[in-house]
């Protein structure tokens, strides 16, 4: 089964309204989740991180909530204006054999602003 | 210099063509990686390098062969492609490969094999 798992896969949201997008993992021992933010044709971006000793964190319109309990992890937007619209890829960290990590990515939410 | 740089921008090649990718930075990281994309898909990882030296390979087949040959820069030699090679190939670097290093990707080059 996927490792990570993101929701929903497209999301559609007024601005100045809030975007909830949610992803939960499969190993235990994943220690670090970022997300990136990736518009049409360019490079995904780091936009926010968080370790699993830190439950909330927050960088102006932007923040990711962890429950390690329930090994989900979540990205808020608020606020939201056009040019938040993106795709965003959640991502954890996996463990690849021989004591090293990777990151798996989850498939991707595709954010529409609606002016 | 705080971003990594990637050649060409677009290739199109054909099935008996050989060319190769080029990946550069200068942020002093010592893991690069290479990923693919398929269109409305997360990058999937190829290969990953940790002080110039091949850590992993995701099983990627023969005809991608990368190549490091100094801490600066990462190439990806492509021979005997198949059409459905055809995909967004991203580079990325990190300051090393403890998995809360923050991967730095760039702009990926577009490949199409026809």
């Amino acid at each position: 089964g996927e490792n990570v798992e993101q929701h929903p896969s497209t999301l559609s949201v007024q601005e100045g309204d809030s975007a909830v997008i949610k992803c939960t993992y499969s190993d235990s021992a994943s220690n670090y989740f970022p997300w990136y933010k990736q518009e049409l044709g360019k490079r995904p971006q780091l936009i926010i991180d968080i370790r699993s000793n830190v439950g909330e964190k927050k960088d102006q319109r932007i923040a990711v909530t962890l429950n390690k309990t329930a090994k989900h992890f979540s990205l808020h937007i608020t606020e939201t204006q056009p040019e938040d619209s993106a795709v965003y890829f959640c991502a954890a960290s996996i463990y690849s054999g021989a004591g090293s990590y990777q990151l798996t990515f989850g498939k991707g939410t595709k954010l529409s602003v609606i002016p | 210099d705080t971003e990594v740089t990637q050649t060409p921008k677009h290739l199109v090649m054909g099935m008996t063509n050989k060319k190769s990718l080029k990946c550069e930075q200068h942020m002093g990281h010592r893991a690069m990686y290479w990923y693919k994309q398929k269109a409305k898909k997360p990058p999937e990882l190829m290969f990953v390098y940790s002080y110039e030296k091949l850590s992993i390979n995701e099983s990627v087949p023969s005809r991608f062969s990368p190549e490091c040959p100094n801490s600066s820069l990462l190439n990806l030699h492509l021979h005997a492609l198949q059409p459905e090679d055809s995909a967004l190939y991203l580079c990325a670097s990190s300051r090393g490969l403890a998995v809360t290093d923050t991967q730095y990707f760039g702009p990926g080059t577009r490949l199409t094999v026809l």
